[in-house]
């Protein structure tokens, strides 16, 4: 069975220090991971993803994420957070061997940055 | 590009009034299609995804239900709505491969 866990519902950071966001997953076989982000009243905006090759991928607005697979973790990071990024967070992942690309989101980290 | 529309953006409907919730893809061919709901707590519940036209798939038997009467128009429908269907309906596509889902802007449901 496929699953995310987003251990932090709420990060607190101050605008220019570095943040994490972290999410741990379970999936059978190769993962594909992903980061969305939400704001209020709005849909997920896709940040990055992880399908294969290197283990750091870069994605939106300075954020990049770290797969390790033998923590099976997909961490998101931003060297010096900004008060736009407080935002809702969702981490997912999904069997590489699906072609359907159904999706198991995690419940979302809620990160605010304070000024 | 492509493009993904949701309407209305927001309804305040009874409770045992029907429901039809609408979302269109731009700009892609064949795409799958998901109806998520996201209710107060914020997670994200998958209600119904579909591969092709009249291809519809339930993840959680309840009071709704999805068609695909076109290839990029994807249809969110209840004959009567309950409390409980209250929430925020998204809509997303996604290409058959690797890819991610692209999700549109939703729509806010409330049943009073």
């Amino acid at each position: 069975a496929q699953s995310v866990a987003q251990p932090e519902d709420q990060v607190n950071v101050a605008e220019g220090n570095p943040l994490t966001v972290k999410c741990t997953y379970s999936v059978s076989g190769n993962p594909y991971l992903f980061w969305y982000v939400q704001y209020p009243n709005r849909g997920l905006q896709f940040l990055l993803k992880y399908i294969t090759g290197d283990n750091l991928v870069k994605g939106s607005y300075g954020f990049e994420a770290e797969f390790n697979k033998s923590q099976t973790s997909f961490h998101l990071k931003k060297p010096s957070a900004l008060v736009s990024d407080s935002a809702l967070y969702f981490c997912a992942v999904r069997h590489g061997g699906s072609t359907l690309g159904r999706l198991y989101f995690g419940r979302g980290t809620q990160l605010t940055v304070w000024p | 590009s492509q493009t993904i529309h949701q309407w209305p953006a927001t309804l305040v409907q009874p409770v045992g009034s029907p429901l039809s919730l609408e979302c269109t893809v731009e700009g892609t061919s064949n795409p799958n299609l998901y109806w998520y709901r996201q209710a107060a707590g914020r997670g994200l519940q998958l209600l119904f995804y579909s591969v092709g036209i009249g291809q519809i798939s339930s993840e959680v038997p309840q009071n709704l239900s999805a068609s695909r009467p076109q290839d990029r128009q994807f249809i969110l429908s209840s004959k009567k709505l309950l409390l409980s269907d209250s929430g925020f309906y998204l809509c997303a596509w996604s290409v058959p491969g690797p890819g991610p889902q692209y999700f549109g802007p939703g729509t806010r449901l409330l049943v009073l």
